[in-house]
C-alpha cells in the first residue's frame, strides 16, 4: 500500500492559464475523489468516480474545471482560464466500494497559486 | 444539505492532559463520521471513525462518541503528546452518499 499520490506539489500559475493535476490512487481502490481545501477550512468535495464513471459533481465544479478518469484508475483535474479565487490545495482521495461505506484515505494534494 | 458544526476553532492543553473536540450535524440520515488530522504542508489522515450504530469507538489514546439524538460526535485525546499537535477535522457523510462534509477545523497546541 503505497497510498494515494499526487502531481505536482506545487503549482505556481499566471491567472487565466490552464493547469492539470494528476492523482494515483491506492491501488486496489475503485473510487477516486477529488476535494478543494482553502486556507484555514476544512476540504470541500468536488467529484468522484467510480471506476472510470464520474457519478457526481458538486456545484463548486464549474464549466472551467473537468475530471478525467479514462481506465479507472488514475485521475486528472484541470482547471482551464485560471483565476485568483482558484488558488487552493487540491485533495484527492480515494476508497473501496461497498455495500457499506469504506473510509476515505487522501494524498498529499497540490497547492495552486495563482498570480 | 448536510452541514458540520466544529468547536472549538483552537484548542491549547498542557501534555499529558486530554483533549476533546466537539461536532454537530444537520442531518439525521448521515450514518458515517469519520475523524482526520492534517499536519502542516500534509492531506488530512485518518485517525478513528464511528459509524451510526455505534455509540463509542476507541483506539489507544483516541475515542469518538456520538449521540444520534442531539447529532454531536466528540473526538476525545487522552495524555497528550507533543506530536498530537495538528489541525483535526471531523466530517459526516449521508447514508447513499459518498462525499464527505468536514467542519472548519480545531488546531491543537500540546504544550510541552
Amino acid at each position: 500500500d503505497t497510498g494515494v499520490s499526487q502531481d505536482p506539489r506545487h503549482k505556481i500559475t499566471k491567472r487565466g492559464q490552464n493547469v492539470t493535476f494528476r492523482c494515483d490512487p491506492i491501488s486496489e481502490h475503485n473510487r477516486l475523489y477529488w476535494y478543494r481545501q482553502t486556507l484555514g477550512q476544512g476540504p470541500e468535495f468536488l467529484t468522484y468516480f467510480q471506476n472510470e464513471a464520474q457519478l457526481e459533481k458538486s456545484r463548486l465544479l464549474s464549466d472551467r474545471f473537468s475530471a478525467e478518469r479514462p481506465k479507472g484508475s488514475f485521475s486528472t483535474l484541470e482547471i482551464q482560464r485560471t483565476e485568483q479565487g482558484d488558488s487552493a490545495m487540491y485533495l484527492c482521495a480515494s476508497s473501496l466500494a461497498g455495500t457499506v461505506g469504506q473510509p476515505q484515505h487522501f494524498g498529499d494534494g497540490t497547492r495552486l497559486s495563482i498570480l | 444539505g448536510e452541514n458540520v458544526e466544529q468547536h472549538p476553532s483552537t484548542l491549547s492543553v498542557q501534555e499529558g492532559d486530554s483533549a476533546v473536540i466537539k461536532c454537530t450535524y444537520s442531518d439525521s440520515a448521515s450514518n458515517y463520521f469519520p475523524w482526520y488530522k492534517q499536519e502542516l504542508g500534509k492531506g488530512p489522515q485518518l485517525i478513528i471513525d464511528i459509524r451510526s450504530n455505534v455509540g463509542e469507538k476507541k483506539d489507544q489514546r483516541i475515542a469518538v462518541t456520538l449521540n444520534k439524538t442531539a447529532k454531536h460526535f466528540s473526538l476525545h485525546i487522552t495524555e497528550t503528546q507533543p506530536e498530537d499537535s495538528a489541525v483535526y477535522f471531523c466530517a459526516a457523510r449521508t447514508q447513499g452518499a459518498q462525499k464527505l462534509v468536514f467542519g472548519q477545523g480545531t488546531r491543537l497546541t500540546i504544550n510541552p
